[in-house]
């Protein structure tokens, strides 16, 4: 079974525009990672946040962390066709190396 | 390129028959996980190595799946006797263990069983 949940399962924005998408969990994590997956392809990494960390940048990217809620965010800033993508959280837990990924976030940026 | 790479990209077979998927990580990269993705869903695990010790296997791999990482290096997945169900991306991906938890993930090997 799938350890992370990403909400919303679709997002279509505007060029510009930023993008919100959340990832909830279950069970305590070490770790949590974003990827990007490109129709067909494989997974780019984007962040890697820890458990003991709350907010990351990169970029036109932020990540946040709440552990308390075991819920993550990533905003995607002045966003461009090129980040056109499904976006998967994937939460490694403590102890463990193996990611447990959503069922992903389906982004469309229209020009 | 010095980044995960999988072959073959794309494979098309008849139920029945065998199938064998190479991965080469990252070279200095001590772990090697293998993960299957349906469409429309996220990857799910399916096993990982250390170096060249299996250590752990989902229950989604059955007795027909097997892999190997001889010497530590490559990885290959072998799936015996294919069913239309195992139609799928396979993923690999590569990480340098306690030092550097990210997983980088090579393009995958697209399965179709006819």
């Amino acid at each position: 079974s799938q350890q992370g949940e990403e909400d919303p399962q679709a997002l279509s924005i505007q060029e510009g525009e930023n993008a919100t998408m959340n990832c909830s969990y279950k069970t305590s994590i070490n770790n949590l990672q974003w990827y990007r997956q490109n129709s067909g392809r494989g997974l780019v990494h984007l962040i890697l946040i820890r458990s003991n960390e709350r907010e990351k940048h990169s970029g036109r990217l932020r990540v946040t962390l709440d552990t308390s809620k075991k819920s993550s965010s990533l905003l995607i800033t002045a966003s461009r066709a090129a980040d056109t993508a499904s976006y998967f959280c994937a939460t490694a837990l403590t102890d463990d190396y193996k990611l447990s990924f959503g069922a992903g976030t389906t982004v469309t940026v229209r020009a | 390129d010095t980044g995960v790479s999988q072959d073959p990209r794309h494979k098309i077979t008849k139920r029945g028959q065998n199938v064998t998927f190479r991965c080469d990580p990252i070279s200095e990269h001590n772990r090697l996980y293998w993960y299957r993705q349906t469409l429309g869903q996220g990857p799910e695990f399916l096993t990982y190595f250390q170096n060249e010790a299996q250590l752990e296997k989902s229950r989604l791999l059955s007795d027909r799946f097997s892999a190997e990482r001889p010497k530590g290096s490559f990885s290959t997945l072998e799936i015996q006797r294919t069913e239309q169900g195992d139609s799928a991306m396979y993923l690999c991906a590569s990480s340098f263990g306690l030092i550097e938890e990210t997983q980088y993930f090579g393009p995958g090997t697209r399965l179709l069983v006819l």
